[in-house]
């Protein structure tokens, strides 16, 4: 079964410094999503994707977040300059023309910023 | 701002028993509505989807969905104890590319 997949399952960086988590969405599907769960807390939408634009995000993503698909098959989250706040699991998601509403998640990445 | 509220719980349920999960959401707008699971340090697994008002069953699993009470619920028959999970009540607001905006998950213990 088609599946979604995320690199590195696990990050951990110093704050200030730059990441870039990467994401496999199922490769028939045309809109993309990355989500965060902080610790403790609910799942956060930050952003959706289609047709290499960002067609939403919230609040939470600022010009310190950008997102791009470098190529057919990868889709990948920037945070520039990392706080200690943006210490998360990091989600990402797909779904597909047809039934675009369902979204199917990856196992995500758990990023620690120090 | 679109909420989406569920009871934290935690809700212990025998096994065997039937596992009620409630959610209720704030923008009347609303149109499709997810129930996920979450095991501990994983990522959502999509259980149900449901966009019309009524019931929808899945092998164990059971949405019920009434719009004009802003509710929605997740019955789980015969529990298992590999039920024992987060779920996560989810809502789109518009058919198409849209957020989920999600509740805090109830967490459900099924007691062998």
């Amino acid at each position: 079964e088609p599946e979604v997949t995320q690199t590195p399952s696990h990050q951990v960086t110093q704050m200030g410094q730059e990441v870039i988590l990467r994401c496999v969405p199922i490769s028939n599907h045309l809109y993309f999503y990355w989500y965060r769960q902080i610790l403790g807390q609910k799942v956060e939408f930050l952003v959706s994707f289609y047709n290499n634009e960002i067609s939403e995000k919230s609040e939470i993503f600022d010009d310190q977040f950008s997102v791009e698909r470098p190529d057919g098959s990868n889709f990948t989250l920037k945070i520039r300059s990392t706080k200690l706040e943006d210490s998360a699991m990091y989600f990402c998601a797909s779904s597909d023309q047809q039934y675009q509403e369902t979204q199917y998640f990856g196992p995500g990445t758990r990023l620690l910023v120090l | 701002q679109k909420e989406v509220e569920q009871n934290s719980g935690p809700l212990s349920v025998p096994e065997g028993a039937i596992a009620s999960l409630n959610c209720t959401y704030s923008d009347r707008g609303s149109q499709s509505f997810f129930w996920y699971r979450q095991y501990s340090g994983k990522s959502p697994e999509l259980i149900m989807s449901i966009y019309s008002n009524g019931d929808k069953e899945d092998g164990r699993f059971t949405a019920q969905l009434n719009k004009a009470s802003q509710y929605v619920s997740l019955l789980i028959r015969d529990s298992q104890p590999s039920d024992s999970a987060t779920y996560l009540c989810a809502v789109i607001a518009n058919f198409g590319n849209e957020k989920l905006t999600f509740g805090t998950g109830t967490r459900l213990t099924i007691i062998p």
